[in-house]
């Protein structure tokens, strides 16, 4: 499948305390987005990161990539029940980045 | 308008009816993608538009789906004797130049096909 692939499925984590998802894919890419979907609507752009970068903030986020073993991580440090969401990776592959190939995403719980 | 419009944002309709759903971008930006998602699952890439070319049309599931967008900016998503597979939430994103920056999102329209 040309779907990245993303781990954990799922992600149960108590307020405060700091998630990881990560996200692995095969081919050679332009650039590696992250997005946040909120109640099975409402996709947010989190944070797009290049090919020729390593690692990116924004805020509580921390995205790294890397291009050697293919794979990207998307931290979120000090979590809130707010962060509750689905998190998807999204590559725009190299040669080919007219549009983004899409992950399955991860299912992040944040408890109070 | 300051961000991406869709309406509308809950369809029911009747297998074998068709359904015309209308995304309305941010002004400039000249990429214009439509998605699909079913429940649980990630998007399924249906069209995209950009600028003035032709239209990359390799996500269509089926003749039955076809897409316009006129003037550069709204485009419309048109799906002919419906389904019941066809009960999605249908996505529109649009992009400034559909490659170095992220996309913007709609609500979304639920379509659900009875």
């Amino acid at each position: 499948s040309q779907q990245g692939e993303e781990d954990p499925q799922a992600l149960s984590i108590q307020e405060g305390e700091n998630a990881t998802m990560n996200c692995s894919y095969k081919t050679s890419i332009n650039n590696l987005q992250w997005y946040r979907q909120n109640s099975g609507r409402g996709l947010v752009h989190l944070i797009l990161i290049r090919s020729n970068e390593r690692e990116k903030h924004s805020g509580r986020l921390r995205v790294t990539l890397d291009t050697s073993k293919k794979s990207s991580s998307l931290l979120i440090t000090a979590s809130r029940a707010a962060d509750t969401a689905s998190y998807f990776c999204a590559r725009s592959d190299a040669g080919n980045n007219r549009k983004l190939i899409w992950g399955l995403g991860t299912s992040l719980a944040v408890n109070p | 308008g300051a961000g991406v419009s869709q309406s509308p944002s809950n369809k029911v309709t009747e297998k074998g009816k068709d359904v015309e759903l209308r995304c309305d971008p941010i002004s400039g930006h000249t990429a214009l993608y439509w998605y699909r998602q079913s429940l649980g699952q990630g998007l399924e890439f249906l069209i995209y538009f950009q600028g003035n070319s032709a239209p990359d049309k390799s996500g269509l599931p089926s003749d039955r789906f076809s897409a316009e967008r006129t003037g550069g900016s709204v485009s419309t998503l048109t799906i002919q004797r419906t389904q019941q597979e066809d009960s999605a939430v249908y996505l529109c994103a649009s992009s400034l130049d559909g490659q170095s920056y992220g996309y913007t999102f709609g609500s979304g329209t639920r379509l659900t096909v009875v």
